[in-house]
């Protein structure tokens, strides 16, 4: 059975660094891109970042883009997501999720709250 | 950007009638070569993390039950559920994958009547 957990959030002042991770099992983590989305509390979702199966290829949105840092490791099955520079505005749950595409499997999400 | 636009925003609807759910993509998300709409439909209850309902916009992701159906092509899709069940009160969600960035509509909140 697939499973995504995601850890890592918490509390912390706007203008400080958080690192989010995703441990996966159930499928062969190496085969898949991955990605992070976020939705804040009451809000929609919006999509964060995405990382091919090697790691090679990165998106990410104007709103996080020389903020935030997607990476994987695949020998440990995890998905990380390093957020600089918080803002107020980065409050939300954030998802891990598997796919190039749609997203197939998520996680159950983990609460960022930035604030002073 | 594309921009996802769904309608209508919130939707009411008795057990066991046709619930209908739109949404607009501001360019299309059909590519010829391979003839699929990079579109994918979500449902999302409440405290739980959002589950694909349907992807490529028409096709069934595995254990869905078949009343849930999209359809559309090029701007324009639709999701659609025959016959409401109470376990169908969620907040869908549109998504388009056809570019960077990747974007959701709004969400459409669906209840029973």
């Amino acid at each position: 059975e697939v499973h995504l957990v995601e850890s890592g959030g918490g509390l912390v002042q706007p203008g400080g660094s958080l690192r989010l991770s995703c441990a996966v099992s159930g499928f062969t983590f190496s085969s898949y891109n991955m990605n992070w989305v976020r939705q804040a509390p009451g809000k929609g979702l919006e999509w964060v970042s995405y990382i091919s199966s090697s790691g090679s290829t990165i998106y990410y949105p104007d709103s996080v883009k020389g903020r935030f840092t997607i990476s994987r490791d695949n020998a440990k099955k995890s998905l990380y997501l390093q957020m600089n520079s918080l803002r107020a505005e980065d409050t939300a749950v954030y998802y891990c999720a598997r796919g190039q595409y749609h997203l197939d499997y998520w996680g159950q999400g983990t609460l960022v709250t930035v604030s002073s | 950007d594309i921009v996802m636009t769904q309608s209508p925003d919130s939707l009411a609807v008795s057990l066991g009638e046709r619930a209908t759910i739109n949404c607009k993509s501001s360019q299309s998300v059909f590519f010829s070569s391979n003839n699929k709409n990079y579109l994918g439909w979500y449902q999302q209850k409440p405290g739980q993390p959002p589950k694909l309902l349907i992807f490529w916009a028409s096709t069934r992701e595995s254990g869905v039950p078949d009343r849930f159906s999209g359809s559309g092509s090029g701007t324009d899709f639709t999701l659609t559920i025959s016959s409401l069940q109470a376990e169908d009160v969620a907040v869908y969600y549109c998504q388009q994958y056809y570019t960077i960035p990747r974007t959701f509509g709004q969400g459409t909140k669906l209840e029973i009547k």
